[in-house]
């Protein structure tokens, strides 16, 4: 069964201080993996889109990391402000024609001062 | 760009009556997508249109629930009768494209309460 499993399930940070989110799946045949970071009471925006090919991307103090053949991606935030707090949820496309969206489950992360 | 828009906001019913949630994409988009999101499960995907006909609507949990694009620009999720575990999030989302090659562009969702 293809499944997204992020860790941890929540993080608790201090301003400053730079964290890494999990993301392991089982999705086959994989065609691209994305994040979102979803703030309380809104809907998910886009951060990260990669394909297989693509071993990271940034976006600003954001750094996503994939490594196809473990299955395994990771999101870095750099220098964590207060408004990084949010959910950050893992996706990923089961085949490029159709809708199979494999979302996980999110990790919430609260960055304190 | 005002982005997806989303109506109402927040709703809250009684068990048994109607609710109708309301989207309207993202001009020039052709693809448009309802979800649901509750702390247990996430976020699900319900249904999926493309240029305004229903492509996979497997996610849709039961025959309570029903959803129409009668055009590019509007689409509406009705849930009859709702009952109390239909409480969740509802977002509406839209791209340009395919669901598994172009990016989602999420509204700011409808908060339903079933009392």
């Amino acid at each position: 069964k293809n499944q997204v499993e992020q860790s941890p399930q929540s993080l608790i940070i201090l301003e400053g201080k730079n964290c890494t989110l999990q993301c392991n799946y089982t999705v086959s045949p994989f065609s691209n993996l994305r994040w979102y970071k979803q703030d309380t009471g809104r809907g998910p925006v886009s951060l990260t889109i990669m394909t297989f090919s693509e071993n990271t991307k940034s976006n600003g103090r954001y750094t996503a990391t994939l490594d196809a053949d473990t299955k395994q991606s990771s999101l870095h935030i750099t220098a964590s402000q207060l408004s990084d707090s949010a959910s950050y949820i893992c996706v990923v496309s089961e085949e490029q024609a159709g809708t199979a969206l494999i979302f996980g489950k999110g990790t919430t992360l609260s960055v304190s001062s | 760009d005002a982005g997806v828009i989303q109506s109402p906001r927040h709703e809250v019913t009684e068990m048994g009556q109607e609710v109708t949630l309301r989207c309207k994409p993202i001009s020039g988009h052709n693809s448009l997508f309802w979800y649901r999101q509750t702390m247990m499960r996430g976020l699900e995907l319900l249904i999926y249109f493309n240029n305004n006909v229903p492509i996979d609507d497997s996610g849709m949990p039961e025959d309570r629930f029903s959803a129409k694009m009668p055009n590019a620009s509007f689409s509406t999720l009705k849930i009859q009768p709702s009952e109390p575990r239909d409480s969740a999030v509802y977002f509406c989302a839209s791209s340009s494209g395919l669901a598994g090659v172009y990016e989602q562009f999420f509204g700011p969702g409808t908060r339903l309460t079933v009392l």
